[in-house]
């Protein structure tokens, strides 16, 4: 099945520095998604990506959809400590007019030291 | 009020017993999911569906079943829970296209 390589698996990062992570697969997916994931709560969408070569932005966090349609990545820019969180990206294929499943990546974890 | 609903957030339960974790939706979205969480596996389908009458096995569904009572409400249940089954739990719902809407998770300890 449809797997999503997402890296780096964890990050410790001083407060101020940019991140940047990152997910591959050898599948073609119509929508990436990037969720956010506190402790003790569910992930929550942060960004949506629908088009190939999309860039969009919100707030310090930037993600792309990338050209070949089987990568993205997300950037966080001058990270503060409430950044603290695992990070998830999500691929959506769509089967001719109906839509599989998301498939997520085993995401990243982000530390922040003040 | 959340969108989407998980209930109980905590549960211990025994080698055996049957469970019933529950969750409910008012964002009228018609796909509902579960989902497992185990650290550094991610998040691993169950059960999905798509509307009331359509019900289908995820990646993980063995030791598992659900019902959909409802457009609003999805139900996973343990019929006989054993100790690799602790995890965390996701409820999600979306509408076709778009992203998922997740719960806030209910930890399950199989002691």
């Amino acid at each position: 099945g449809q797997q999503l390589n997402q890296s780096p698996q964890s990050m410790f990062i001083q407060e101020g520095e940019d991140v940047s992570m990152n997910c591959t697969s050898s599948s073609i997916f119509n929508t990436w998604l990037w969720y956010k994931q506190e402790p003790g709560e569910g992930p929550v969408l942060l960004i949506a990506l629908y088009k190939a070569g999309e860039l969009t932005s919100n707030g310090r966090l930037t993600a792309q959809f990338g050209i070949t349609r089987k990568d993205s990545f997300l950037n966080i820019s001058a990270s503060i400590p409430s950044d603290v969180g695992i990070y998830f990206c999500a691929g959506l294929i769509n089967y001719g007019g109906s839509q599989g499943n998301l498939i997520f990546g085993k995401g990243t974890k982000l530390s922040v030291k003040p | 009020d959340a969108d989407v609903t998980q209930t109980p957030r905590n549960r211990i339960t025994k080698t055996g017993k049957r469970i019933m974790l529950e969750c409910s939706q008012t964002k009228g979205h018609d796909r509902m999911y579960w989902y497992r969480q185990d650290p550094g596996l991610g998040l691993r389908l169950i059960y999905y569906s798509f509307d009331v009458k359509d019900i289908n096995k995820g990646e993980i569904s063995d030791g598992y079943s659900v019902s959909r009572q409802a457009q609003a409400k999805f139900s996973l249940s343990l019929e006989s829970a054993i100790p690799n089954q602790t995890a965390l739990y996701f409820c999600a719902t979306s509408f076709p296209g778009y992203g998922y809407t997740f719960g806030s998770g209910t930890r399950l300890t199989v002691v």
